[in-house]
């Protein structure tokens, strides 16, 4: 299973975009790249997935380039209640959670 | 999508005892999931609970400690058995549609 590393913590203000860099060295030709958000004390929430180049839907976008050793999560506009953990993983067929990083986002 | 619910929300039990959580998923799916989560910890998978077989545990997780049932596609059980203080944590259930997973609200023990 591919390992994924990501930032442990990131701050940002109301307003701005926020992108979460993870990278994945070892992923293989089959694994997709998910990312989960998760607030206190509640289970994570999908976000988005994508295989490479770019995905977008109404929350976040995706960016993966052509060789898939990393992946950014991007939030535009970022609000209070946005503030939470980012979980970047490498799926095949179980999640496999790393440490995920931790947004702030102030006012 | 799946709407995913635990019982018990949360539990302070004596050491050496065992508790059993259960999973409802409103909804048939393949693959169910168990995780561990100590607080302000990440996930982590405790074992694959496969619907007609023996669940798949993850390393260092072993049936005897936390044995598994999935009686049908849309239900599931965790038992913490002989309960210590470090089994202290959420416990949740998720299941996958297709390529999403969804989660459970999670089940906070707490062994004394």
């Amino acid at each position: 299973l591919a390992k994924t590393t990501q930032p442990i913590s990131m701050d940002s203000y109301e307003g701005q975009e926020v992108n979460i860099t993870c990278s994945h060295n070892n992923i293989a030709t089959n694994d997709y790249i998910t990312w989960y958000q998760q607030f206190p004390s509640q289970g994570p929430r999908f976000i988005i997935q994508g295989y490479k180049t770019k995905v977008t839907n109404e929350v976040a976008s995706l960016f993966i380039p052509a060789d898939r050793k990393s992946s950014t999560l991007s939030l535009p506009r970022v609000s209070l209640s946005d503030t939470a953990v980012y979980y970047c993983l490498v799926v095949s067929d179980k999640l496999i959670f790393g440490t995920g990083t931790r947004l702030q986002v102030f006012p | 999508s799946a709407v995913i619910s635990q019982k018990p929300s949360r539990d302070i039990c004596q050491r050496g005892t065992s508790l059993t959580i259960q999973c409802q998923v409103d909804s048939q799916v393949t693959m169910m999931f168990w995780y561990r989560q100590q607080p302000g910890q990440s996930l982590t998978l405790i074992a694959t609970a496969n619907q007609g077989s023996e669940a798949t545990y993850e390393s260092g997780f072993v049936i005897d400690k936390f044995p598994i049932s999935r009686p049908n596609l849309t239900f599931s059980t965790l038992t913490v058995s002989n309960m210590s203080p470090e089994d202290s944590s959420i416990y949740l259930c998720s299941a996958a549609v297709s390529y999403e997973q969804y989660f459970g609200p999670g089940t906070r023990l707490t062994v004394t």
